[in-house]
């Protein structure tokens, strides 16, 4: 069973909707979040970050991390043509740890 | 500044060829990594370099060795590369010991191994 599980989709969404994102792991100890996006052919860009258990907005961006249940979303309102990409969970136990676990990646197409 | 550069952008090189892939950043960054990534995978780390030393590598063939002449500079050889070598090759930095450590990625290079 992997670390980080998540769903790689693909998944597509007219321009507009609510694009859902999770990712789930097995390890208890991680206790820092991360979702990067990554356009193609380019290098991962951090989106959100979060510790607590709880939801963070940024904008157009939620992110949402339930410790108890181990399982963490993004959610993304109002979604544009350009936040298509593959959109990646990563997790880390300490905040200095240098490796992070990266889950799958989920692809997002957001048609106009 | 906050950006990671990398050189160069495409990289075609049989196997027994010797090449090196270049990574810069001048964000004050102590900690600086390289990772490969495969189509459609996340990316896998091969090296971390913290304060100029080698913290961690990932049990990486010696075919790929990393270098580290200073903060700023990291660098990739490649030796006797494989064709399943082949892929995106992804420099990232951050703070170092101490800090959140959130990790910058550079745009990567796309090395093809023939």
């Amino acid at each position: 069973q992997k670390e980080v599980e998540q769903d790689p989709g693909p998944l597509s969404v007219p321009e507009g909707a609510i694009v859902s994102l999770n990712c789930t792991y097995s390890n208890s100890a991680f206790q820092y979040f991360m979702w990067y996006r990554q356009y193609s052919r380019k290098g991962p860009e951090l989106l959100m970050y979060t510790y607590s258990s709880g939801n963070k907005e940024d904008g157009r961006f939620t992110a949402q991390v339930d410790k108890s249940s181990k399982y963490i979303s993004l959610f993304i309102r109002d979604s544009q043509p350009s936040d298509s990409a593959t959109y990646l969970c990563a997790m880390k136990r300490l905040p200095n740890d240098y490796k992070l676990s990266f889950g799958a990646g989920t692809t997002v197409t957001v048609r106009a | 500044d906050t950006e990671v550069t990398q050189t160069p952008k495409h990289l075609v090189m049989g196997m027994t060829n010797k090449k090196s892939l270049k990574c810069e950043q001048h964000m004050g960054h102590r900690a600086m990594y390289w990772y490969k990534q495969k189509a459609k995978k996340p990316p896998e780390l091969m090296f971390v370099y913290s304060y100029e030393k080698l913290s961690i590598n990932e049990s990486v063939p010696s075919r790929f060795s990393p270098e580290c002449p200073n903060s700023s500079l990291l660098n990739l050889h490649l030796h006797a590369l494989q064709p399943e070598d082949s892929a995106l090759y992804l420099c990232a930095s951050s703070q170092g010991a101490g800090g959140w450590n959130e990790q910058f990625f550079g745009p990567g290079t796309r090395l093809t191994v023939l």
